[in-house]
């Protein structure tokens, strides 16, 4: 089975510049969700999603980051304009459905720095 | 989700049983305890997830005391792979997965 895909792995910017992370999930996962890690602590969550439709989002700086999920499956997570602090790793996660007490699958992450 | 409590760092020697301690006294009766890990620079992995019984898969064993206020889990012969930040987390089954610091975990030769 194919796990949770993530690109790019690494990327470098300067602040105020944009960026956006794609994350594919594992096939017939419906559950979709985006983590922030900042070194040193654990992950936070910023948005979920049950298909196309989003589920969570109090977490996300939504001043500046945007995130979407057209068609139920692919993800992508955008920074516009970025900051010094948005320096993380951000990981992508999927579950078969929420709303029981399954697992989620995560991605190797994408680690954004941001000079 | 009921706040969890772990020691912040253990240490245990390859081929022995690693216990990770886990408080969580404020738990409710529909809050599961689940335990992740995360291995340096990869995303974190489900370990296993417990209500009540005590439950075992390939991995783990999680041992949940009676009145839910604690629980650990063993992993019964740790190698260096093992090595790891480990997380537990008290969620609903439509709760947040809400991760605090874990424990980090060495497995010295």
């Amino acid at each position: 089975e194919a796990g949770v895909a993530q690109s790019p792995r690494y990327k470098i910017i300067e602040k105020r510049q944009s960026v956006a992370f794609w994350c594919n999930p594992i096939s017939g996962h419906a559950t979709l969700y985006w983590y922030q890690q900042i070194l040193g602590q654990g992950p936070k969550l910023l948005i979920q999603f049950q298909n196309n439709g989003v589920v969570d989002d109090s977490q996300l700086p939504k001043d500046r980051f945007s995130a979407e999920r057209l068609k139920g499956v692919d993800s992508t997570l955008k920074i516009q304009p970025a900051k010094l602090e948005d320096s993380a790793v951000y990981l992508c996660a999927s579950s078969l459905v929420a709303g029981r007490p399954n697992e989620q699958f995560f991605g190797p992450g994408t680690r954004l720095t941001v000079l | 989700d009921a706040k969890t409590t772990q020691p912040t760092s253990m240490d245990c020697a390859e081929g022995r049983a690693a216990n990770l301690p886990c408080n969580h006294s404020t738990i409710s009766g529909n809050e599961y305890v689940y335990w992740y890990r995360q291995i340096h620079s990869q995303g974190p992995q489900y370990i296993i997830h417990g209500l009540k019984n005590n439950e075992t898969n390939e991995m783990a064993s999680l041992i949940i005391t009676e009145d839910r206020k604690s629980s650990t889990l063993i992993l019964p012969h740790a190698t260096l792979r093992d090595t790891a930040v480990y997380y537990c987390i008290a969620r609903t089954s439509y709760g947040k997965l809400t991760f605090g610091q874990g424990t980090i975990l060495t497995v010295h030769p």
